[in-house]
């Protein structure tokens, strides 16, 4: 049973530029949320897709996007990146029960 | 505007002591509170899902505690080893239906 996976693992773009992340959710799991992890800090909840549909966003700009496939996997897009915007990129998909989180390993993006 | 507060932020332990630190959330509207386990370079690992007031969990050396009345939870390590070493993370679950809201962690660093 594959767990959560994310790719890339690393990327490096320059300010101005558009990104996309990719997370395939664990099987048996419909919910996929996307968190952003600063240096230091714990993660920031971007927001969460549940049946296609983006159902709760965390204080992030518009400049975040996300979507959802019928698979379940999901993608995060960030566009006009930012300096601020380099941290680790964390993907968690969901049980039914009290939300556990069960998290891939991440994408590391960094801006120049 | 919901808040997660974990203390210490780090903490150096000698091999073999033993050492808790401190989760606190809002007392009202609890549904559950869960311990993360973030090694670096790694995905954070649940520990534990913690749900009824009083509640008590133990995994090996690793223990929990949880009184939702006053809103805060412990984390306990026995004899710490130096694969303790990490960043321990706790989120706050308002309701079923809602994001995890996260402590920004306990970095612990076991010294031999």
């Amino acid at each position: 049973d594959a767990g959560v996976t994310q790719s890339p693992t690393h990327l490096i773009k320059t300010r101005g530029q558009q990104v996309t992340l990719r997370c395939s959710p664990k099987s048996g799991h419909d919910t996929v949320s996307w968190y952003q992890q600063a240096l230091g800090q714990g993660p920031q909840f971007i927001f969460q897709y549940y049946e296609e549909e983006e159902r709760q966003r965390g204080n992030f700009p518009d400049r975040f996007s996300g979507h959802q496939f019928p698979n379940y996997s999901s993608e995060l897009n960030v566009n006009a990146l930012l300096l601020g915007d380099s941290a680790h990129y964390l993907c968690a998909s969901s049980s039914p029960l009290y939300n556990e989180q069960f998290f891939g390993p991440g994408t590391r993006l960094t801006v120049l | 505007i919901l808040n997660v507060e974990q203390s210490p932020q780090s903490l150096h332990v000698q091999e073999g002591d033993s050492t808790n630190f401190t989760c606190s959330f809002p007392s009202s509207n609890f549904y559950a509170l869960h311990w993360y386990r973030w090694e670096t370079a790694k995905s954070p690992e649940a520990l534990f899902v913690m749900t009824l007031n009083g509640d008590e969990k133990k995994k090996g050396r690793i223990s929990a505690t949880l009184n939702t009345k006053e809103g805060y939870s412990y984390l306990y390590i026995k004899g710490s080893q130096p694969e303790d070493s990490a960043t321990y993370l706790c989120a706050f679950n308002p309701g079923s239906n809602y994001q995890l809201i996260w402590g920004a962690g306990t970095k612990l660093i076991i010294k031999p």
